[in-house]
């Protein structure tokens, strides 16, 4: 049972080019979510899914988009990259249900240069 | 929508002694509070979860108390071992089918 893949676990981007960050879960999870994380900071919400066919904004949604095409996939594009993007992205997935624990990718270190 | 405020973001403690981290939350339906420990160069994985029927949860060194009124939960970690050095955060869910809030993290040292 793999969990929660991200690809790739590092990238370096000129700014102004774009990317797709892949994220795909095999726990057959409804909901997911992507996060960065800042330097010294905690995670920031920047999109959610609750099922195939929906997304969610977060806190921090501006400069990404996502889609939700399958349960397993969850890809999110960075269509004009621009330094402050540079972070670290983690993606995520819950189960419904009363158990609500998230299960992480080992996360995407990104540089815009 | 929900605001979860953590502290301290920095915590060193003697190997051996407690580490106490604290958390509020804004929203009073929230009723799920799970703590995530990240590792370096890894993804947050949890280690305990409170439910809001319940104030204090025990499992081994680590505990969690809430407080509903005051709208407030803590992590106990006893006696500190060097593998327990890592970020630490707290979160807030209405559970079930909710999006999960997370605190910014507190960056704990365990002092030899």
């Amino acid at each position: 049972n793999a969990g929660v893949t991200q690809t790739p676990k590092f990238r370096i981007l000129k700014i102004g080019q774009s990317m797709t960050l892949q994220c795909t879960q095999d726990m057959n999870h409804n909901y997911m979510y992507w996060y960065r994380q800042d330097p010294g900071m905690g995670l920031k919400l920047i999109y959610y899914s609750v099922g195939a066919g929906i997304t969610d904004k977060g806190e921090v949604p501006n400069g990404y988009n996502v889609s939700r095409s399958t349960t397993e996939d969850f890809p999110l594009r960075l269509e004009l990259a621009a330094p402050s993007q540079t972070s670290v992205y983690f993606c995520a997935s819950t189960p419904t249900g009363l158990s609500t624990e998230a299960f992480f990718g080992q996360g995407t270190r990104l540089t815009v240069v | 929508g929900e605001n979860v405020e953590q502290h301290p973001s920095t915590l060193s403690v003697q190997e051996g002694d407690s580490a106490v981290i604290k958390c509020t939350y804004s929203d009073s339906a929230s009723n799920y509070f799970p703590w995530y420990k990240q590792e370096l160069g890894k993804g947050p994985q949890l280690i305990i979860d409170i439910r809001s029927n319940v104030g204090e949860k025990k499992d081994q060194r680590i505990a969690v108390t809430l407080n509903k009124t005051a709208k407030h939960f803590s992590l106990h970690i006893t006696e500190t071992q060097p593998e327990d050095s890592a970020v630490y955060f707290c979160a807030a869910s209405r559970g079930r089918d909710d999006k999960i809030i997370f605190g910014k993290g507190t960056r704990l040292h365990i002092l030899p």
